[in-house]
């Protein structure tokens, strides 16, 4: 009974550290997402895999990669971490109909110093 | 270009009674639909309800209804016999945002608290 997994669920990087932030659904879904919140705001839409094997921008790409290992699989790289990227970030799947809603992870929080 | 409009952020209501809380997509898109979804302080998202605008009924889950207005666009949340649990963040999202299959974007939330 996972859902969508995250993982670290916590994490502290140095101004200019790399790190990657990986998700895995055991739903059999076909799409997956990538949020980020700020404090006190909305999700704001990184990238996304609406199915296997594509990724698109979502509103925030800069700053940003990510990996559709395979269906299961989604995540999120971090190049040169800034300030400005402490935030929670949130993974999310859905089948990929129109009216399905998606799950989310947990979320990891992030903070860059 | 497209938006999501939740023109509240942040609202009171009485434990028991109704809230409506607003959400607007302009598009330009005849088929659409809506979800909306709770974030409650300790974090998690939580699927509340959803409708599509060739839904001839509007959407019902349990306290939660959804006013479905296709000619203003609006899908608006209605909570009714509100409970001290309902105290969180509400977003709204159309699942195909600006067309774009599967691309899921967010409102900016309306925070609700609800009051003894």
């Amino acid at each position: 009974n996972a859902g969508v997994t995250q993982t670290p669920k916590f994490q502290v990087l140095k101004t200019g550290q790399s790190m990657t932030l990986q998700c895995a659904q055991d739903m059999n879904h076909n799409s997956m997402y990538w949020y980020r919140q700020d404090p006190g705001m909305g999700l704001r839409l990184i990238y996304y895999s609406a199915s296997e094997g594509t990724t698109d921008k979502g509103e925030v790409p800069n700053g940003y990669n990510v990996s559709r290992l395979n269906k299961r699989e989604f995540s999120l790289r971090l190049e040169s971490a800034a300030p400005s990227q402490t935030s929670v970030y949130f993974c999310a799947s859905s089948v990929g109909s129109a009216n399905t809603e998606a799950f989310f992870g947990q979320g990891t929080r992030l903070t860059v110093v | 270009a497209q938006k999501i409009t939740q023109t509240q952020p942040g609202m009171f209501v009485q434990e028991k009674e109704a809230v409506t809380l607003d959400c607007t997509y302009d598009t330009s898109d005849q088929s659409y639909g809506l979800f909306w979804y709770k974030q409650p302080s300790s974090g998690e998202m939580i699927f509340l309800i959803y409708q599509g605008s060739y839904d001839e009924q509007n959407a019902t889950e349990g306290r939660y209804s959804l006013n479905f207005q296709k000619a203003r666009k609006s899908a608006n949340l209605v909570i009714s016999a509100s409970q001290l649990g309902d105290s969180a963040m509400y977003f709204c999202a159309p699942p195909n945002y600006g067309g774009a299959t599967n691309k899921l974007i967010f409102g900016t939330g309306t925070l609700l608290a609800v009051q003894p």
